[in-house]
């Protein structure tokens, strides 16, 4: 099983969908969770950290759900802008911090 | 702006030959990081540097080398030993490599090299 996993889609949806990506992971003791946006050919971007409590920033909403080992993120209202891979990571404690990053889930917006 | 520079964002490499990416930061970071990307996985990390004169291998160090003589510069070597080297290269920082909200990953722009 990958320590972090990812549909990687693509998902299509029309402008003003909502569509929701989830991660799982593999590793209990894992600490810390984050969503990047990569667009095409260019570096990953942070998009949001992940709380255990969830956090939401303007039309995104991400949540952690440890007890299954997964986190979401929730694209409110889709615009055009929003097409590109999100890339779930997750930091586990371990000497010096391990970071593992998804393969990314790619959302294109339609018109 | 401060951010992370990385040079050449094409380069064309014959096999055997060497090749250095430069990854300069202005952000005061103390922690480095080369990783790679490939079609279809997630970043895998090269090397990474918590602190000047120091850095460790990461999960596919082989055919690979850095040196982080100044803290502003990570230089990444793709040696001829490096069996497969065509790939998206990154090279991040963070101001400490204990993640969390406010210890995230930067990323530079990337460095495209292609094997011919």
């Amino acid at each position: 099983r990958k320590e972090v996993e990812q549909d990687p889609g693509p998902f299509n949806v029309p402008e003003g969908a909502t569509v929701a990506f989830n991660c799982t992971y593999s590793n209990s003791a894992s600490q810390s969770f984050f969503w990047y946006r990569q667009d095409c050919r260019k570096e990953p971007k942070l998009l949001m950290s992940v709380y255990s409590s969830g956090n939401e920033d303007g039309r995104f909403t991400a949540q952690l759900n440890r007890a299954s080992q997964y986190i979401s993120l929730l694209i409110r209202d889709s615009k055009l802008s929003d097409s590109a891979t999100y890339l779930c990571v997750v930091a586990t404690l371990g000497g010096y911090q391990k970071v593992t990053f998804g393969i990314g889930t790619k959302l294109q917006v339609i018109p | 702006d401060g951010g992370i520079t990385q040079s050449p964002k094409y380069l064309f490499r014959k096999e055997g030959q060497n090749v250095t990416l430069s990854c300069e930061q202005n952000l005061n970071h103390d922690a480095m990081y080369w990783y790679r990307q490939d079609p279809g996985q997630g970043l895998r990390l090269i090397y990474y540097s918590q602190i000047v004169n120091d850095f460790q291998k990461g999960d596919i160090a082989e055919g690979y080398s850095v040196s982080r003589e100044k803290k502003e510069s990570f230089p990444l070597t793709v040696t001829s030993a490096q069996k497969n080297p065509t790939a998206f290269y990154l090279c991040a920082s963070s101001p400490g490599t204990g993640f969390s909200g406010a210890n995230v990953l930067t990323f530079g722009a990337g460095s495209r090299l292609t094997v011919l």
